[in-house]
């Protein structure tokens, strides 16, 4: 079965540390993609990858990077976390390929940042 | 750019009643994908539905039915019969060079 895997289901951190969300797939997926989702405002795209050790920012990307050194794997890196950054954060594979491939969705990590 | 609504914070229906969801979407691109997403209490994503821009004919999969009208950029969902284990939150999505999502509306079917 596939299966996109996050590393934390919950997490708490205090402001002002370093946060890794760790996140890795096991169906060899080109596109990686990082949301964060927020009562009332749905998901938003972070930042995405379509190929190891490249990246793009998405809509809200301030305050985060990301890592691709692996195929498998993508990590969100919060350099500083703040308040503002407490939210459910996704993770997301697919294969390469047009419109209509579907994400495949890990089970979320809820960041609590105190 | 481009821009999902869905205007439906929350719903309710009774069990065994028909509900539609609505999306409406925003593209200048004319090639294009639209998916609904369901997302239980226990957070995961499920993939329910997908409409590519081009196809003729609306998707059905199962109780679930996209009602594609192109002209109206609307994209809105149709879950025939609904059932108890319907309640969660849903999403509208579309895909040009990116996925996005709309803020979601929260179904609740009651007995």
């Amino acid at each position: 079965d596939v299966k996109v895997t996050q590393s934390s289901r919950y997490l708490v951190k205090r402001t002002g540390e370093k946060v890794f969300l760790e996140c890795v797939q096991d169906m060899d997926h080109e596109n990686m993609f990082w949301y964060r989702q927020d009562p009332g405002l749905g998901l938003r795209l972070i930042y995405f990858s379509y190929d190891v050790k490249m990246k793009e920012k998405g809509d809200i990307p301030e305050g985060y990077s990301v890592s691709r050194e692996k195929k498998e794997r993508f990590s969100l890196i919060l350099e500083s976390a703040s308040t503002n950054q407490t939210s459910m954060y996704l993770c997301a594979s697919s294969p390469p390929g047009g419109d209509n491939e579907k994400l495949f969705f890990g089970s979320g990590t809820q960041l609590s940042v105190l | 750019a481009q821009k999902i609504t869905q205007t439906q914070p929350g719903m309710f229906v009774q069990e065994k009643e028909a509900v539609t969801l609505d999306c409406t979407y925003d593209t200048s691109d004319p090639s294009y994908g639209l998916f609904w997403y369901k997302q239980p209490s226990s957070g995961e994503m499920i993939f329910l539905i997908y409409q590519g821009s081009y196809d003729q004919q609306n998707a059905t999969e199962g109780r679930y039915s996209l009602n594609f009208q192109k002209a109206r950029k609307s994209a809105n969902l149709v879950i025939s019969a609904s059932q108890l284990g319907d309640s969660a939150m849903y999403f509208c999505a579309m895909t040009s060079d990116k996925l996005i999502f709309g803020t979601g509306t929260r179904l609740q079917v009651f007995p």
